[in-house]
């Protein structure tokens, strides 16, 4: 089994909508991450929480929320889904410590029509 | 804050090496390699950590310069499995907190 999985993988919604991406993970990891990703413009990092209580907002936040609902799981909202949303989501995971490596999960692809 | 990579994209033939270097403006305590195949998740290849350390997996090894602030992918004889973007996360010496992603090497390995 997979150690980071992300619920749907793909989804397609309209213009409105309210969207959550589930991210759960078994890696026993207290970090975990929400990336969007778009052509050319790499990883770009929405929320991070490095524990249940740790939230944090990254470098494009606006128009998402997100909530620790527990140790292994991290949700990704979008309260009204808009089409420059659309994009591939990655969850990640890491450890922290001296190495902090992130590992992924498969991604949702996620179009706003 | 941003690392930068180069370069942005390269085409290779089956055999041939390639590097792919990632620069940062800050000091850095930490370098990070991760490939991406299309639509793929990224996964994680090496970390090199401050002291020079070099680093090797398979034919792709890697090292890390802390008073350039960079660190260069080595790709030797390159398979055609190597394809895919590569992405350099740098950790910098003042903020540990999370890693910071350049925006990524094309590498395209033809036959």
């Amino acid at each position: 089994d997979a150690d980071v999985t992300q619920t749907p993988r793909n989804r397609i919604t309209k213009t409105g909508k309210r969207i959550m991406l589930e991210c759960s993970q078994t890696k026993g990891h207290d970090r975990m991450y929400w990336y969007r990703q778009d052509p050319g413009l790499g990883l770009r990092l929405i929320y991070y929480s490095f524990d249940v209580k740790d939230i944090n907002k990254g470098e494009i936040s606006d128009g998402y929320s997100v909530s620790r609902q527990a140790q292994a799981k991290f949700s990704l909202s979008l309260e009204s889904a808009i089409p420059n949303q659309t994009a591939l989501y990655f969850c990640a995971t890491s450890q922290g410590a001296r190495t902090d490596t992130q590992y992924f999960g498969p991604g949702t692809r996620l179009t706003v029509l | 804050q941003q690392p930068v990579q180069s370069p942005q994209a390269v085409i290779l033939r089956e055999g041939e090496d390639a590097v792919i270097n990632c620069s940062s403006s800050k000091a850095l305590y930490s370098v990070h390699w991760y490939r991406q195949k299309h639509g793929e998740a990224p996964i994680f290849l090496m970390i090199l950590l401050k002291g020079g350390e070099q680093k090797g997996h398979d034919k792709i090894s890697a090292s890390f310069n802390e008073k350039k602030q960079q660190s260069s992918l080595y790709l030797t004889a390159s398979q055609l499995s190597y394809s895919g973007t590569y992405f350099c996360g740098t950790l910098n010496a003042g903020n540990n907190r999370k890693l910071i992603w350049g925006l990524g090497t094309s590498l395209a390995v033809n036959p």
